[in-house]
């Protein structure tokens, strides 16, 4: 596509429900980046993929956080057992992160609101 | 462990006003340095990218240059208007460890019609 395209864009859930959070990066970038923003603060990454390697998880707050990248685009973010301080704006970016100037990308991000 | 400081945190200016916004790491080892604006409730729209080899970059109304050695950028918006009015993050690339970026907290930027 376009651009990095995010689901839903708003999410209400109750406490202790599972979410999932997609991610589709620009067609070609070969980077995928999942960030937090809580209301008001900075970024906060969580996790990177770069095409077939390893996935850096260094920034997952707890295991109750996991993300899959399947076929080398689409992302998916799940939060099991959400916590109110789980409520946040996710964010995706991508970037060509080989043979370029490795600009980066955002989608516009999954509101996520825990009751 | 690189760490990047935007001053001030917010900036109030009357609309027609030329302004910069500040951006220092202190790790000069960077690959490149990015500007973001991030409009409420929205993402991050890249507005510059600058190389490590590159002194600045223009993009209409927006300046942005960077001295490497210093540990600094400045984004320079000229004839301000109020459809300016965003947060302003900058973010740096290192050159070693070519996947991480480091984010500024950003200006917030208010231009007053």
């Amino acid at each position: 596509g376009a651009g990095v395209s995010q689901s839903p864009s708003n999410k209400v859930t109750e406490k202790g429900k599972d979410v999932e959070l997609r991610c589709d990066p620009i067609s070609g970038h070969t980077a995928l980046y999942w960030y937090r923003q809580s209301l008001g603060q900075g970024l906060e990454f969580l996790i990177y993929f770069q095409g077939n390697s390893a996935p850096d998880k260094s920034g997952l707050p707890s295991d109750r956080f996991s993300a899959e990248r399947t076929g080398g685009s689409v992302s998916t973010l799940t939060i099991q057992r959400t916590q109110q301080e789980d409520s946040a704006v996710y964010l995706c970016a991508s970037s060509r992160n080989t043979g370029s100037h490795g600009e980066l990308f955002f989608g516009e991000g999954s509101r996520l609101t825990v009751l | 462990k690189q760490e990047v400081t935007q001053i001030p945190a917010a900036l109030s200016v009357p609309e027609g006003e030329n302004l910069v916004l500040n951006c220092s790491f202190t790790d000069s080892a960077i690959y490149n340095l990015q500007w973001f604006r991030q409009d409420p409730g929205k993402g991050l729209t890249s507005l510059l990218l600058i190389q490590s080899s590159q002194r600045e970059q223009t993009s209409g109304r927006l300046n942005a240059s960077l001295d490497k050695s210093s540990g600094r950028s400045t984004l320079y918006i000229a004839a301000s208007q109020p459809g300016d009015s965003a947060t302003y993050l900058c973010a740096v690339r290192q050159e070693y460890n070519f996947n991480k970026f480091y984010f500024g907290s950003g200006t917030k930027l208010n231009v007053k019609p």
